[in-house]
């Protein structure tokens, strides 16, 4: 199994452009999760998705939009980057059952904005 | 809802043990995990624990859990222990589905 993995893993953009991250996991997990990382402010939740062909807003969710049209696939769109948005992003999904499971993460994706 | 874990930065040298803190406040606790990410990587699971007095163990570390925070142990650490550790708690509720994560303690161990 691969687990959970990212697509890509490094990107650059210029302020304006937009681009997608794609999360794949092969586990059959029901929620997936997608969550940015900076500096001392630890991992923050911007959307999720508790099964196919549903999403919800974490806790940053504005300027993205996420889909999952397929169970095992979690898209992140950013449709007009800004530097803000220069972070590491990554990836978890989980097992469905409340409380008896964890989060299993992808390797990130590095994105600079400039 | 918060997670505050301390220190920050951690520096040992080897052999020397120590502990790790991490203090929440949440309405009502579901689980706590531990997670260790190294650079460049993505967070590992590390523990889950769901009840005060819970202990789990793992190689050198164990977590211990309280009602108002859970420390992890580092006995006797290897410097391939150096790592960044996270803390998150799942609440009951509504927000049950997410994760509300700490800053992290980021770990060095001297040889």
């Amino acid at each position: 199994n691969a687990g959970v993995t990212q697509t890509p893993k490094f990107r650059v953009l210029k302020t304006g452009q937009s681009m997608t991250l794609l999360c794949a996991q092969d586990m059959n997990h029901e929620y997936m999760y997608w969550y940015r990382q900076d500096p001392g402010m630890g991992l923050r939740l911007i959307h999720y998705s508790v099964g196919e062909g549903t999403t919800a807003k974490g806790e940053v969710p504005d300027g993205y939009n996420v889909s999952r049209l397929k169970k095992q696939n979690f898209l992140l769109g950013l449709e007009s980057a800004a530097p803000s948005q220069t972070s590491v992003y990554f990836c978890a999904s989980r097992y469905g059952a409340l409380g008896q499971s964890w989060q299993f993460f992808g390797p990130g994706t590095r994105l600079t904005v400039l | 809802d918060q997670v505050t874990q301390s220190p920050e930065a951690l520096r040992l040298q080897e052999g020397e043990s120590s502990s790790l803190n991490c203090s929440y406040t949440v309405s009502g606790l579901r689980g706590l995990f531990w997670y260790r990410q190294d650079p460049g990587k993505g967070p590992e699971f590390l523990f889950t624990l769901y009840s005060a007095g819970e202990e789990k163990e793992k190689e050198r570390l164990k977590a211990t859990l309280t009602k108002k925070e859970s420390f992890l142990h580092i006995t006797a650490p290897k410097p391939e222990d150096s790592a960044t550790y996270l803390c998150a708690v799942q609440a009951l509720g509504d927000s049950s589905y997410k994760l509300i994560f700490g800053s992290g303690t980021r770990l060095l161990v001297r040889p």
